[in-house]
């Protein structure tokens, strides 16, 4: 099957602790994003990848890190600087070109922070 | 269930009747327009877009409309189904801004029988 998938479903976490979201693709696609969900607001871009080795910032990367070592993976830690980390995690991925290309999203990991 | 939704604004339609599911976007140079629908506990899943040169754009039982006058965008689902509960989010993105896409806050349907 081709698609997107994230692991673990559900995670928990202590306070004051990292956690790494994993992000898996094999759809070929050069980009890679994180959203963050919480109750009642669309999703929030946290950061994104448009090629290996590089990615950017998005609207709420403060207490997040990325990494993009392969074409297929985009691990995201929750750091313990992420002073309300408790929300659904969203990883996504697209096709780059030099316009719009759907997004596929992972079904999710819901972090809870205990 | 994920409690994502929790406070979203609901539409409850009868089975069999038409839905209409309103958005209004805020960047008025966005280059598309997309629905997504979002089943509890899951990704959100693509439904339709429209590009911003277009009015209209129909797909299997559903319709986008896109006024920029106003900024607002519209899905409709035609003879709603069980099976079409679930929060529905617009999105917007600007192709200039290496395709980040702006969510919309989420409309839930609920498909009564």
């Amino acid at each position: 099957d081709g698609g997107i998938t994230q692991s673990p479903k559900y995670l928990f976490r202590k306070e004051g602790q990292n956690v790494t979201l994993s992000c898996e693709q094999n759809l070929n696609h050069d980009a890679m994003y994180w959203y963050r969900q919480d109750p009642g607001q669309g999703l929030r871009l946290i950061y994104y990848s448009q090629i290996v080795n590089d990615f950017q910032k998005g609207d709420i990367a403060e207490g997040y890190s990325v990494s993009r070592e392969k074409k297929e993976s985009f691990p995201l830690t929750v750091t313990s600087a992420q002073k309300n980390p408790t929300a659904f995690y969203l990883c996504a991925s697209s096709r780059l070109t030099s316009s719009y290309n759907e997004q596929f999203f992972g079904p999710g990991t819901r972090l809870t922070v205990l | 269930g994920e409690s994502v939704g929790l406070h979203l604004p609901t539409l409850s339609v009868q089975e069999g009747d038409n839905s209409i599911i309103n958005c209004a976007y805020s960047n008025s140079a966005s280059d598309y327009f997309i629905w997504y629908k979002q089943e509890s506990g899951k990704g959100p899943q693509f439904i339709i877009d429209i590009r911003s040169n277009m009015d209209k754009r129909q797909g299997q039982r559903v319709t986008v409309l896109l006024n920029k006058t106003v900024k607002h965008l519209s899905l409709q689902i035609a003879a709603t189904q069980p099976g079409d509960s679930a929060v529905y989010f617009c999105a917007e993105i600007f192709t200039g801004t290496a395709s980040k896409l702006t969510f919309g806050t989420g409309t839930r349907l609920q498909v009564t029988l």
